[in-house]
């Protein structure tokens, strides 16, 4: 079974760019989370999927940060302007359904370093 | 609001060590625990949970018991080996959506 996939791995970028991250869930998982990983941090959830509607975007900073996943499968995470405080690894996890009985399946990570 | 605490790493240990990492956690009501561990160059994944006081979890020779009396989750291996050398993540899961909030994470090296 394939795991999550995320793209690119690795981003650098100035700030005040834009960005935007890819990511590719488990065959068949309705639910999709974003999450952000500053160094020494431990991950914190940006963004929770349903298929392709929001269950939770409450820690969204949505001035800059926007995120779809509009035929439930894949999603994008977009950056704009980034700021030097979102250098950071930007995780994405799916479930076969909501709740805390599913477990979570985490991709790779896309390490971006805002210059 | 809710969250999780992890003891301070790093923590270095012999091969055959005994391995204990604190985690305590706060929360209204009563919340799913998770441990996840991070090898070298891989994503998440989940070690062990329990969902009910009580709970023992345990996989690879891992275990952490749910104590709702002390609100801790502390994870133990009786025999640490090189191979086990990785970041572990205590976690809270609490309600119908499943989102999880982790702790800093704590790093073990193991040395042989």
């Amino acid at each position: 079974e394939a795991g999550v996939a995320q793209s690119p791995r690795y981003k650098i970028i100035e700030k005040r760019q834009s960005v935007a991250f890819w990511c590719n869930p488990i065959s068949g998982h309705a639910t999709l989370y974003w999450y952000q990983q500053i160094l020494g941090q431990g991950p914190k959830l940006l963004i929770q999927f349903q298929n392709n509607g929001v269950v939770d975007d409450s820690q969204l900073p949505k001035d800059r940060f926007s995120a779809e996943r509009l035929k439930g499968v894949d999603s994008t995470l977009k950056i704009q302007p980034a700021k030097l405080e979102d250098s950071a690894v930007y995780l994405c996890a799916s479930s076969l359904e909501t709740g805390d009985s599913y477990e979570q399946y985490f991709g790779p990570g896309t390490r971006l370093t805002v210059t | 609001g809710n969250s999780v605490t992890q003891m301070e790493g790093p923590v270095t240990l012999s091969e055959e060590a005994f391995l204990t990492i604190n985690c305590t956690y706060t929360a209204t009501g009563y919340p799913s625990l998770f441990w996840y561990v991070q090898y070298p160059g891989e994503g998440l994944q989940l070690l062990l949970k329990a969902t009910k006081a009580d709970d023992k979890g345990s996989n690879k020779g891992f275990e952490a018991t749910y104590r709702k009396e002390t609100t801790s989750f502390h994870l133990e291996k009786g025999s640490v080996q090189v191979s086990d050398s990785a970041v572990y993540f205590c976690a809270l899961s609490r309600g119908s959506q499943g989102n999880l909030i982790f702790g800093k994470g704590t790093k073990l090296s193991v040395k042989p």
